[in-house]
Formats: C-alpha cells, sequence, structure tokens
C-alpha cells in the first residue's frame, strides 16, 4: 500500500497558539488530500478537502480562517490550528487520494492534539 | 438517510470464526468501495478495495459486491482477537473525489 506521513504525531500547545500540521504522500503523487478530526469514541469528520494548487474546499461549520490548509506540491498538504483552544483538542489524520482504477484512500497516522 | 450505513454492533464472534460485516449505500453511480480497519486510538488503514460485482479475496479477506443490491460485504476467516476493531465501509461517490464513510462497525473476537 501508499505511505501517507504526518507530523507532528502529537503536539501539547497552549490556548491562543498555532499549530501546523504537515501532512506528505511518501511514494506517490497526491493531487487531493482530504483533512479529518476525531473526537473519542466518535466517527471521522471531514473537514475539509485540500487541492494541490488551488484553495480547500470547507466542509459545512468548519471555519475556514481557523483551520487554515495549504496544498503546496503534490505531495505535501499542511493544516494550521490557528488561535488554539481547548475544544480544538482532538485527532486530526489526513489522507491522500492515490488517482487510478479505483481512487484509494490511504490515511496518515494521525497528530493529537492537546490544547491547554 | 445516510449516504452509507453500517450496523454500529458490537459484533462478537469467537476466534476461528467467519466475521460477517455489511454495509449498504445509497448512491447507485458509486464506482469502488473501501473496507478499512480502524484499532483503537489509531487512523484508519486499508484492508480491501473492490469496484467489480463479485467476490474479491485476499488472504483471510473476502469483499463482496452487489451493485444491483447496493450493498457491500467484508468477510474475515478464521477471525483472531487481533481482528478486534472498528471497521469503516467507505464508498467513492460518483461526484469526483466524493468519498462516504459508514460509522463504522465494531468488531470483538473472543478468544
Amino acid at each position: 500500500g501508499a505511505v501517507v506521513s504526518q507530523h507532528p504525531s502529537w503536539v501539547i500547545c497552549k490556548s491562543g497558539t498555532s499549530v501546523k500540521i504537515e501532512c506528505r504522500s511518501l511514494d506517490f503523487q497526491a493531487t487531493t488530500m482530504f483533512w479529518y478530526r476525531q473526537f473519542p469514541k466518535q466517527s471521522l469528520m471531514l473537514m475539509a478537502t485540500s487541492n494541490e494548487g488551488s484553495k480547500a474546499t470547507y466542509e459545512q461549520g468548519v471555519e475556514k480562517d481557523k483551520f487554515l490548509i495549504n496544498h503546496a506540491s503534490l505531495t505535501l498538504s499542511t493544516l494550521t490550528v490557528t488561535s488554539a483552544h481547548p475544544e480544538d483538542s482532538s485527532f486530526y489524520i489526513c489522507s491522500a487520494i492515490r488517482q487510478g482504477l479505483t481512487y484509494e484512500q490511504y490515511f496518515g497516522p494521525g497528530t493529537r492534539l492537546t490544547v491547554t | 438517510q445516510k449516504e452509507v450505513e453500517q450496523n454500529s454492533g458490537p459484533l462478537s464472534v469467537p476466534e476461528g470464526a467467519i466475521a460477517s460485516l455489511n454495509c449498504t449505500y445509497s448512491d447507485r453511480g458509486s464506482q469502488s468501495f473501501f473496507w478499512y480497519r480502524q484499532y483503537s486510538g489509531k487512523s484508519p488503514e486499508l484492508i480491501m478495495f473492490i469496484y467489480s460485482n463479485g467476490d474479491k479475496e485476499d488472504g483471510r479477506f473476502t469483499a463482496q459486491l452487489n451493485k444491483a443490491s447496493q450493498y457491500v460485504s467484508l468477510l474475515i476467516r478464521d477471525s483472531q482477537p487481533s481482528d478486534s476493531a472498528t471497521y469503516l465501509c467507505a464508498v467513492k461517490g460518483s461526484n469526483f473525489n466524493k468519498f462516504y464513510f459508514g460509522s463504522g462497525t465494531k468488531l470483538n473476537v473472543k478468544p
């Protein structure tokens, strides 16, 4: 299978600060990446679709000014949580689409964010 | 109606038995179907994908697709305690780059 990495794997930050999470597709190019958030014992929640070279598409209810997404290259997308608050503490997971016959979606290992 | 429906479980099976996980979807134009395994505290891992009607086998896993009835299933033979996880069904919709996930079925394999 394809490999998607995320960095950092976990981060603790103080309320009001910003945190950047990187998502990389290591062995394939990905024109499309997704960002998800998952709270404990809950389902994946799609936050936004990140397209290389264009603006991200945000799901309803997700603040685009708070969750900044930049898809700078075919292998890198970043999510910046700005002015983080304790309610932003969650498990953030990115995924990348390997285009082909079936458009498989591969997930990164996730980033656990704790805002104190 | 949700795009993808799964029974949340938990589904409990004894070690060595066959676990059968089911999923239905609403978009008749869907072309690709995926099963992910998610362990607690980890991200989802792709274990099977299928896009043609019928069965696809990979080791102990068999994915079954019936487009006319709009359902996908995953069979796990010789279930092991290490198979205990939440299994997510995902469907690539007819719209470009739209994927829909079920809420997952929790599987418990008892030793």
